[in-house]
C-alpha cells in the first residue's frame, strides 16, 4: 500500500528565508507525486505535480520540487519566503492503474514571521 | 463561480441527528471524492465514485453514506451523526479523461466544517 510521511509537524521561518518541507513516499511503482497548499478557511490548491521526466519540477508562487528516487523524496522548496506563504502544505502521492486514488501525508504548518 | 461547491460551509449538529453535505461542480469531471480531515491526520478518503453507476467505499466509510445524483452531484450523508464526526470535509473531482498526466491530480472545493456536539 503507498503511503506518505510528512516528518515535520510545524516549521517556522522568518520572512525572506528559504524553505524545504520534507516529504518522503512509499509505492512499489513511479509514483505520481503532488504538493497541495491550504491556506487558512480554504480549500486543498495544487502547486506542483510529478509524473516523469525531469526531476526538479517547477510549480506555483516561485515553488519548487525535486523527485529523488534512490531516497523516496519529493522535497518541496522556495528560496525566498512570504508572509502571505504562511498555511499547512500536504504531500501526496497517487496510485497508477485504473484505481486512482491519492494518499496524503498528515501535513506540515508553515508559520512565517516577519 | 467554482467550479467545485460544497454545501453548507458550515453546520452544527447535535448527535443522533441525519445530515447530508452536498457537493456540484461544472468542471464536466466523472471522478467525485469525498474526504475528511482532522487536525494531524492529514486528510483522509471516505467514499469515491468514478462515474454515477460506480461508488466506492474509501479508508474511513463507518459512519457514512453516499450517493451521485448526477455526474456533477456528490453528496454525503451521516445517518446518526456522532461528536468523533466533527471534522473538516472536502469534496474533489479529477478527469482521467484529460490525459495521462491528469490522473490523479485532483481540484478540491472549499470544505465544510461540521461540529457534531
Amino acid at each position: 500500500a503507498q503511503s506518505v510521511t510528512q516528518p515535520d509537524i510545524h516549521i517556522t521561518v522568518s520572512e525572506g528565508a528559504s524553505l524545504e518541507l520534507r516529504c518522503n513516499y512509499s509505492y512499489g511503482a513511479t509514483p505520481y507525486l503532488f504538493w497541495y497548499v491550504q491556506s487558512p478557511g480554504q480549500g486543498l490548491q495544487l502547486l506542483l505535480k510529478y509524473f516523469s521526466g525531469d526531476t526538479l519540477v517547477q510549480g506555483i508562487k516561485g515553488f519548487e520540487a525535486e523527485f529523488k528516487r534512490s531516497q523516496s523524496s519529493f522535497n518541496l522548496r522556495k528560496p525566498s519566503v512570504h508572509w502571505s506563504d504562511a498555511a499547512e502544505y500536504f504531500c501526496a502521492v497517487g496510485s497508477g492503474g485504473s484505481n486512482y486514488k491519492l494518499t496524503f501525508g498528515k501535513g506540515t504548518l508553515l508559520t512565517v514571521n516577519p | 463561480d467554482a467550479d467545485v461547491t460544497q454545501t453548507p460551509r458550515n453546520r452544527i449538529t447535535k448527535t443522533g441527528k441525519r445530515i447530508m453535505l452536498e457537493c456540484s461542480q461544472t468542471k464536466g469531471h466523472d471522478r467525485m471524492y469525498w474526504y475528511r480531515q482532522d487536525p494531524g491526520l492529514g486528510l483522509r478518503l471516505i467514499y469515491y465514485s468514478f462515474d454515477v453507476k460506480d461508488i466506492n467505499k474509501g479508508e474511513i466509510s463507518d459512519g457514512y453514506s453516499v450517493s451521485r445524483q448526477a455526474q456533477a452531484k456528490f453528496s454525503l450523508s451521516l445517518e446518526s451523526a456522532i461528536p468523533n464526526q466533527t471534522a473538516l470535509y472536502f469534496c474533489a473531482t479529477s478527469d482521467p479523461a484529460g490525459g495521462y498526466s491528469s490522473y490523479n491530480e485532483q481540484f478540491f472545493g472549499p470544505g465544510t466544517r461540521l461540529t457534531v456536539l
